[in-house]
């Protein structure tokens, strides 16, 4: 089935620099994916899908400059949260699927831990 | 934004079947019910999907109203690694097929 990867599994990293997260399709090309963002005890919150060759279109109140998205090729969209903030801290999540439409559903990656200290 | 809503949590006896009720009374006719579910602190795992007609697989099952308002997940014989927050997504088809999640509903599997 479709594997997707994140990659780093938790960060810690200090206040006011930037962290980059990856998510891959291992198996599959996906020319949409999708990040979000889930705090304790709260549900995902969908932040920005990712187009491959052209921008990512973000939700409302989430701050493109603060969370630069590229996806560069059909396997490969990163997550740049930069100059990080304690509030930034949270469990990101990236998405995607074999088809374009995702009728068969998304694939999640296993999500990652960032700790801003 | 979500369109679905369901209740905040159930228990289920081990060995029981759980049946997750989800509202959906906007659904467009052309959008599809997905159902995943949330291990703590892990990524969510798709279970099953539909669009009008019930489904099942080696998960779960999927009832759907005829008028497609509502749905329940089945999980049949519920196990302690069941245990999870259960989300039911629909599909925002006019919306670039975006997932929202709702609040989801949390399953506690108990011996």
């Amino acid at each position: 089935g479709a594997v997707v990867s994140q990659h780093p599994s938790w960060v810690i990293c200090k206040s006011g620099t930037s962290v980059k997260i990856e998510c891959r399709s291992l198996d599959f090309q996906a020319t949409t994916m999708f990040w979000y963002r889930q705090f304790p005890k709260q549900s995902l919150m969908l932040m920005a899908t990712s187009n491959e060759g052209s921008k990512a279109t973000y939700e409302q109140g989430v701050e493109k400059d603060k969370f630069l998205i590229n996806h560069a090729s059909l396997t490969l969209s990163t997550l740049t949260v930069t100059s990080a903030h304690p509030e930034d801290s949270s469990f990101y999540i990236c998405s995607a699927s074999q088809s374009d439409v995702g009728i068969n559903g998304y694939t999640f990656g296993s999500g990652t831990r960032l700790t801003v200290v | 934004d979500a369109k679905t809503t369901q209740p905040t949590s159930m228990d289920c006896a081990e060995g029981r079947a759980a049946n997750l009720p989800c509202n959906h009374s906007t659904i467009s006719g052309n959008e599809y019910v997905y159902w995943y579910r949330q291990i703590h602190s892990q990524g969510p795992q798709y279970i099953i999907h539909g669009l009008k007609n019930n489904e099942t697989n080696e998960m779960a099952s999927l009832i759907i109203t005829e008028d497609r308002k509502s749905s329940t997940l089945i999980l049949p014989h519920a196990t302690l690694r069941d245990t999870a927050v259960y989300y039911c997504i629909v599909r925002v088809y006019y919306n670039f097929n975006k997932f929202y999640f709702g609040s989801g509903t949390k399953l506690n599997v108990k011996p």
